[in-house]
């Protein structure tokens, strides 16, 4: 069945350090690819997707390409900051079907 | 406007007591969903409504009931639940459309069975 594999966290980074959270999946078919992020005591929030192979989803510095020759979804920033420390859950669904999979998610944690 | 309320923002109920959460959108999306979320895990899908009709139900017991009265409430009806069950309730909705899949989450619900 269709899975997603994330790096183990955490990650610790200092300020303004650059960012990479690596992300791949197997699915069948094309997948729409996902990053969600949820901070202490929140929801979900939709940071970036793609819906096909080499687009390239962006937000708030946050960009992730997706990869259907290497199966991957690397979430990147080139400048973290300290309100950037979140969990990051990256999550496809496939083909023709409601369901959400998701990573096991990467706790990030940056220091001034 | 992307949001998705839920109320109660916290629950605390005992093992016999009978409670509801609930769920609002208002950006025309004809999906809902349910997940749960224990501590340092992922979502879990419980229940998926497409245009008002259960369409996925990943084997939750029956002491979840999911009720979808409009195409903008969703609710979880709940009835002797266990301890395990405390964790995070989140909803979320989508277009139910496959180019318009991107499903927005709610705050959630934290849950806590005592």
């Amino acid at each position: 069945g269709d899975s997603v594999t994330q790096m183990e966290g955490p990650v610790t980074l200092s300020e303004e350090a650059f960012l990479t959270i690596n992300c791949t999946y197997t699915a069948t078919g094309y997948p729409s690819l996902f990053w969600y992020v949820q901070y202490p005591g929140e929801g979900l929030q939709l940071l970036l997707k793609a819906t096909k192979a080499d687009d390239k989803g962006s937000n708030k510095g946050f960009e992730a390409t997706y990869r259907k020759e290497t199966t991957s979804f690397h979430l990147e920033k080139g400048s973290v900051q300290v309100s950037d420390s979140a969990v990051y859950f990256c999550a496809l669904r496939g083909y023709n079907t409601d369901k959400l999979i998701f990573g096991t998610g990467t706790r990030l944690q940056v220091f001034p | 406007d992307t949001e998705v309320t839920q109320t109660p923002k916290h629950l605390v109920m005992g093992m016999t007591n009978k409670k509801s959460l609930k769920c609002e959108q208002h950006m025309g999306h004809r999906a809902m969903y349910w997940y749960k979320q224990k501590a340092k895990k992922p979502p879990e899908l419980m229940f998926v409504y497409s245009y008002e009709k259960l369409s996925i139900n990943e084997s939750v017991p029956s002491r979840f009931s999911p009720e979808c009265p409009n195409s903008s409430l969703l609710n979880l009806h709940l009835h002797a639940l266990q301890p395990e069950d405390s964790a995070l309730y989140l909803c979320a909705s989508s277009q139910a459309s496959l180019d318009l899949d991107t499903q927005y989450f709610g705050p959630g619900t934290r849950l806590t069975v005592l």
